[in-house]
């Protein structure tokens, strides 16, 4: 069955560090995309970063990173350079391919505190 | 400009009425979705909808129903059968692929007093 797993409810990190936050995930669709999502208190979702299951390099956008480790089925999020601006809601995604119907789930978040 | 619109952003209903959240795209996307969202908790699916006219149930789809007559809308009513209906309602919609991100309206923040 079609799972998301972020175990960190919680996180602290200092402002221009790095911070990663875990995502592990199940599926038996050998097609899939993998999506992270910043929800500030405001309650909007703003997407982040995409990796593919068939894609060969980690994907990057800007200070965002994906460590995509496929064979471990995990998809962590690497945020550099921490701004004050980063602190929120993190989620993770996935949405499977024909073969799950483009169902599309979401872990239960990590709550990202950064520190001046 | 091409988005999601949720109406109301906020709702207020006294307990055993049915209420309809609305869901209007303009993206031309096929898939749309609605999520339920308590405090400090992550994104439950309620419903997904793959091509007009029809639908499946997510991980919590007792005391909702929808519809989606037309492309561009997915309406989400919360009925007297649903227990714990006050929550943060989100609807997304993306394309009909594994690799395009999903795209959110703002959000409807239901109580029901």
């Amino acid at each position: 069955a079609q799972k998301i797993t972020q175990t960190q409810p919680g996180m602290f990190v200092q402002e221009k560090e790095a911070v990663t936050l875990d995502c592990t995930y199940d599926t038996s669709d050998p097609s899939y995309g993998l999506f992270w999502y910043k929800q500030p208190s405001s309650g909007e979702m703003i997407f982040l970063i995409y990796q593919g299951s068939y894609d060969q390099q980690n994907a990057t956008e800007g200070r965002y990173s994906l460590n995509f480790q496929k064979a471990r089925k995990s998809a962590n999020l690497v945020i550099s350079a921490s701004q004050l601006g980063d602190s929120a809601m993190y989620f993770c995604a996935m949405r499977e391919g024909n073969t799950g119907g483009f169902k599309t789930i979401f872990g239960a978040g990590t709550r990202l505190f950064v520190k001046a | 400009d091409g988005g999601i619109t949720q109406s109301p952003k906020y709702l207020f209903r006294k307990e055993g009425q049915n209420v309809t959240l609305s869901c209007e795209q303009n993206l031309n996307h096929d898939a749309m979705y609605w999520y339920r969202q308590d405090p400090g908790q992550g994104l439950r699916l309620i419903y997904y909808s793959q091509i007009v006219n029809d639908f499946q149930k997510g991980d919590i789809a007792e005391g909702y129903s929808v519809s989606r007559e037309k492309k561009e809308s997915f309406p989400l009513t919360v009925t007297s059968a649903q227990k714990n209906p006050t929550a943060f309602y989100l609807c997304a919609s993306s394309a009909r692929r594994e690799y395009t991100e999903a795209f959110f309206g703002q959000g409807t923040r239901l109580t029901v007093v």
